[in-house]
């Protein structure tokens, strides 16, 4: 399975923006990036994905490196709320999730 | 809005009990899937399933887990006999079946082995 690497953890101040890296070297042609967050106490939760071009949603953006060897999740503004465990992840065929440790995120108010 | 729903939400049970959690996915959705989370790591997939038949179940530990989806749309995973090791949240996803789509999650199912 193609290996993702990000940070351990990551403090940002409240309503600032947060980059969130993810190297992912090995990725293929035809994997996905998702991004998923966990909340304290609850299951994962869908953020955002992409395949090449960057995207935008409402919780976040993602940012795709020409290459595909790296990507970045945006959170524009950050708030308490926000502080999770966030999983990059390449989604290969079946759709099958293999989480890595993920960043843990601190926001600070 | 639509949610995957799972139960219990805690159980405790001694080593070499049997155990069963159950999941109801979102309507419509195909595929679902069962997770084992150990505390401070990433879920790690246990099964997936494709309507009723099983396409996944390389983690799954066969000699003493299992898993059925008979009709397609709830499933439950059992564990006989428990062990230690097996505390962990288990957690329940379904998900479209084409590649790329999102998968939703319950709340999970917290085990505590004594």
């Amino acid at each position: 399975d193609a290996k993702t690497t990000q940070p351990n953890s990551m403090e940002s101040n409240e309503e600032e923006p947060v980059h969130l890296p993810c190297n992912h070297s090995t990725i293929s042609g035809t994997d996905y990036i998702h991004w998923y967050r966990q909340l304290p106490s609850q299951g994962p939760e869908y953020v955002i994905h992409g395949l090449t071009s960057n995207v935008n949603n409402r919780m976040a953006s993602l940012a795709i490196a020409e290459d595909r060897k790296s990507s970045t999740l945006i959170l524009h503004r950050a708030t308490l709320r926000d502080a999770a465990v966030y999983y990059c992840i390449l989604v290969i065929r079946g759709n099958k999730l293999v989480f890595g440790a993920g960043t843990i995120l601190r926001v600070k108010s | 809005e639509a949610e995957v729903a799972q139960s219990p939400r805690y159980k405790i049970t001694e080593k070499s009990q049997a155990v069963a959690f159950w999941c109801d996915p979102i309507s419509g959705h195909a595929t679902l899937y069962w997770y084992r989370q150990i505390l401070g790591q990433g879920p790690e997939l246990l099964v997936q399933f494709q309507d009723e038949s099983v396409v996944d179940d390389s983690q799954l530990p066969k000699d003493r887990f299992s898993a059925e989806r008979l009709k397609g749309v709830d499933s439950t995973l059992k564990i006989q006999p428990a062990e230690l090791g097996d505390s962990a949240m288990y957690l329940c996803a379904s998900s479209l079946a084409q590649q790329g789509n999102e998968q939703f999650f319950g709340p999970g199912t917290r085990l505590t082995v004594l």
